[in-house]
């Protein structure tokens, strides 16, 4: 079946230490988000792109950056991670801006 | 800061009633308005979504747009207990959309 699949499911890291979080999709779709997740709240946008595209939410830190390396593949990457960035991090694609988004199954990162 | 409020919950209903979740939007600008499921350490599940003003249906689920009130709602008939859950609402445009913290609704038995 088509769909988007993100690895690992769960992440521990360590606080300081870089970690990457990877998703894929099946269902050709030209954008790709990364949302970050945290208990009881709302999914907050970290950056999407559209096709190639980089679009950055203001508020994200510099702390968290992206590549989307073909239309197949995106990663997040967490350059020092702190404790508050212990949450789900969940990766959606859609057909184009404004359309349903499909989302993965979502990393639970946990930071020690 | 454009913003999707719902409220929190829990709404509690008997198995086989309606369960009716609202939310409002800020942006009037928005044109397409989503209805996610959310299971508690799950990701989020498309349920339905709608464009135009009145009614959608699809099966159990039945949508309401009301872009003059600013308003969206998601009915479900015959709830059943695997209906429980927070629902999230979520509008957007042509850049993004944003989510609203969602509505945990509960299913009696």
């Amino acid at each position: 079946d088509a769909m988007v699949i993100q690895n690992p499911r769960y992440q521990v890291t360590q606080f300081g230490k870089p970690v990457t979080l990877s998703c894929s999709q099946t269902l050709n779709h030209n954008v790709m988000y990364w949302y970050q997740q945290k208990s009881s709240q709302a999914p907050k946008l970290l950056f999407h792109y559209y096709d190639k595209d980089f679009n950055n939410e203001a508020d994200t830190p510099d702390n968290f950056q992206s590549r989307r390396p073909n239309t197949s593949f995106c990663f997040l990457d967490i350059r020092s991670p702190g404790l508050g960035d212990a949450a789900m991090y969940l990766c959606a694609t859609s057909s184009g801006p404004g359309q349903p988004q499909h989302f993965g199954d979502g990393t639970r990162l946990s930071i020690l | 800061q454009k913003e999707v409020e719902q409220n929190s919950g829990p709404l509690s209903v008997p198995e086989g009633a309606i369960a009716s979740l609202n939310c409002t939007y800020s942006d009037r600008g928005s044109q397409s308005f989503f209805w996610y499921r959310q299971y508690s350490g799950k990701s989020p599940e498309l349920i339905m979504f709608i464009y135009s003003n009145g009614d959608k249906e699809d099966g159990r689920f039945t949508a309401q747009l009301n872009k003059a009130s600013q308003y969206v709602s998601l009915l479900i008939r015959d709830s059943q207990p695997s209906d429980s859950a927070t629902y999230l609402c979520a509008s957007g445009g042509y850049q993004k959309v944003t989510f609203g913290t969602g509505t945990k609704l509960q299913v009696i038995p």
